[in-house]
Order: C-alpha cells, then structure tokens, then sequence
C-alpha cells in the first residue's frame, strides 16, 4: 500500500521568509496529492492540492510542486505571516481511489 | 449545517473497558474515515467506508471495529481498550470516489489509563 513520508518534522521560521516541507511517496499509482493544515484543537483543513498531469499549482503565498518521476512532492510558503504557524500534513490518496495516507506532519512556527 | 460531528469529545477509560465513538455527518458523504493521530505519527488510518453497509481495514485496524449502519453515520468501537490506544481521533467524511476533500471533524481525545 501507499506509504508517505514528510519531513522535517518541525520548522521555524522568521516571520517575512519562506518555508519549505517535503513529501514523498510510494505508490507510484497515486494521482492526487492534497496538503492539509491543522490549527490546535481543531481537525485538519485542506489548503491546496495537486493532481499527477500538474507539476506545480500556486494559490496566492502557497504553491504545491510535484515529481513524479522522483515521486516527491513539496509544500512552499511564501512571506510567512503568525498566522501560518500551525500543524502541515501531506497525504496522497492510494491507487484504489479509497484511501487518503497521510506523512507524519510538519510544526511550523513563525517567529516575530 | 453541522459537518463532521464527533462524540464525546474527551473520555478516559480504563484498561480493558469498552467504548464507541460516534461519527455523524449532514452532507451526504459516500466515504467516511476514521484515523488516530499521535505525536511524530502523524494521522493514521484506522478504518474506512465507502458506503452505508461496507467497511474496510486501514492501515493501523488492530483493536478496533466499525460500523455503518446508516449512511450518515460511523461508529469507531474499542472492545478491550489498552494504554496504546490513547490517541486523539478524527473521524472525516468525502462525497465519493470522484471527489478527493475530506472534511475533518473536530477530533476525539481518549485516554486509557
């Protein structure tokens, strides 16, 4: 089955820089990577999302690259803001289509 | 329009007690998830549905049931519960095959002493 694999684990960046996390995957049948942002307390939101026939898809400061050949998919944050500072989960949904996986998560906090 | 709602929101238990969270969702979801999610592990699978009826094993089933008796709603059952189990647990839903959003309930925090 799917298995994914994030790091780093934590991440801390001045505020105004950017910030960058990395996925990769194994299941070289997953079509679609969504990244997800998970506030304390709450459950996680989606926030951006790729299909396998895109390399890179930008929502206003966060942008989403994927390689398939390298089966790697990465997360960037532009001029980080406080509000930026929460939980970041990759995932990709699995060749039956049924199954979302998820990596381990990312915290990142954004120093004033 | 609810969402995703959990219950309880918190609970402890003691070893080898039983329990069920309860999973409801108003949008008319096709799929529900449940998934526990423990710190450096990230959100792990623990049972899926695609529909009212069918359940399936995700990656981490050991130790708990589901069911989905009706379509709005999935129940997670722990019959004998042990410390490992201590978890926070998301329950998500997602329309079908063709959508690919989950929305996230709020989460349900367990504690096995």
């Amino acid at each position: 089955g799917e298995n994914v694999e994030q790091h780093p684990s934590t991440l801390s960046v001045q505020e105004g820089d950017s910030a960058v996390i990395k996925c990769t995957y194994s299941d070289s049948a997953s079509n679609y990577f969504p990244w997800y942002k998970q506030e304390l307390g709450k459950g996680p939101q989606l926030i951006i999302d790729i299909r396998s026939n895109v390399g890179e898809k930008k929502d206003q400061r966060i942008a989403v690259t994927l390689n398939k050949t390298a089966k790697h998919f990465s997360l960037h944050i532009t001029e980080t803001q406080p509000e930026d500072s929460a939980v970041y989960f990759c995932a990709a949904r699995d060749s039956s289509a049924s199954k979302i996986i998820f990596g381990s998560g990312t915290r990142l906090s954004i120093r004033p | 329009n609810a969402g995703v709602t959990q219950t309880p929101k918190f609970r402890v238990l003691k070893t080898g007690q039983s329990m069920t969270l309860l999973c409801a969702q108003d949008m008319n979801h096709e799929y529900m998830y449940w998934y526990r999610q423990d710190p450096g592990m990230g959100l792990r699978l623990i049972h899926y549905s695609v529909g009212e009826g069918t359940t399936a094993k995700g990656e981490v089933p050991d130790g708990y049931n589901v069911s989905r008796l009706k379509k709005q709603n999935f129940l997670l059952g722990l019959e004998s519960a042990a410390p490992s189990q201590t978890s926070v647990y998301f329950c998500a839903s997602m329309p079908d095959s063709g959508a690919n959003v989950l929305t996230f309930g709020a989460g349900s925090r367990l504690t096995v002493l």
